[in-house]
């Protein structure tokens, strides 16, 4: 069964950088295929992704946040590190990680399946 | 970037009624569109995946159809834990993006 689950701060300051965990199980990320996606939703909007990591490093991001994310992996504990600098009012948002297999090396689906349960992050002085 | 742009943004409705949901991109994506559903509180959960296969466990009144740049997901006879918010999702081209969602209220 896979599993994953964000964790980080509850409040973050203006200008703080914000450090968000995914903890995941049932999958590894040192598999062919596999990646890990970020995304977040602010209170009562829509959905918006955010970046990827697949097993072999490679990365994406949101051309509209680019220059202020970056994504990492350690395959020892099975996490992955989202960190967003320059934080701002409207970065406050739940934010969600979530499984993808793009070969058939590993288990599942080329799509966000399954989630975490989300984390709220409030950005307020 | 591909602007997903999801219709009508609510949708009032009764059980056992039919729900019609559309997803239109910018561009062709080929079938490649997911849709989720998403239920206060909780994490989307993946409902349809290559525009028309459910997902494991979604129960067969959810169908998915439609290529290039228009897509449907429909809801034969809605149950009560249906009404909810429902999201699609391109991975043609990065970034990926989502729909702004369709939410499915009770009349």
């Amino acid at each position: 069964q896979i599993t994953l689950r964000e964790s980080a701060p509850t409040l973050v300051r203006p200008t703080q950088t914000l450090t968000l965990t995914c903890t995941f199980s049932g999958f590894s990320l040192t598999t062919s295929g596999v990646s890990v996606s970020w995304m977040r939703q602010p209170p009562r909007e829509a959905l918006e992704w955010l970046a990827l990591i697949y097993w072999n490093d490679e990365k994406y991001y949101s051309p509209s946040l680019r220059s202020r994310l970056t994504v990492t992996k350690d395959t020892s504990k099975n996490q992955v590190v989202l960190t967003m600098t320059n934080m701002d009012p409207v970065d406050t948002a739940t934010y969600y990680c979530a499984h993808r297999c793009s070969r058939t090396t590993c288990y599942g689906v080329d799509w966000l399946d399954p989630w975490g349960q989300g984390t709220l992050v409030t950005v307020s002085s | 970037e591909i602007v997903l742009t999801q219709s009508p943004a609510t949708l009032s409705l009764s059980p056992g009624e039919r729900a019609t949901l559309s997803c239109r991109a910018s561009q062709s994506i080929s079938n490649y569109l997911a849709w989720y559903q998403q239920k206060p509180g909780q994490a989307p959960r993946l409902l349809i995946y290559d525009a028309s296969n459910r997902a494991t466990g979604i129960p067969g009144r959810f169908t998915g159809s439609g290529s290039g740049t228009d897509f449907t997901l429909t809801i034969s006879s809605l149950e009560p834990e249906d009404f909810a918010v429902y999201y699609c999702q391109q991975r043609s081209t990065w970034p990926l993006t989502f729909g702004g969602g369709t939410k499915v209220e009770i009349k």
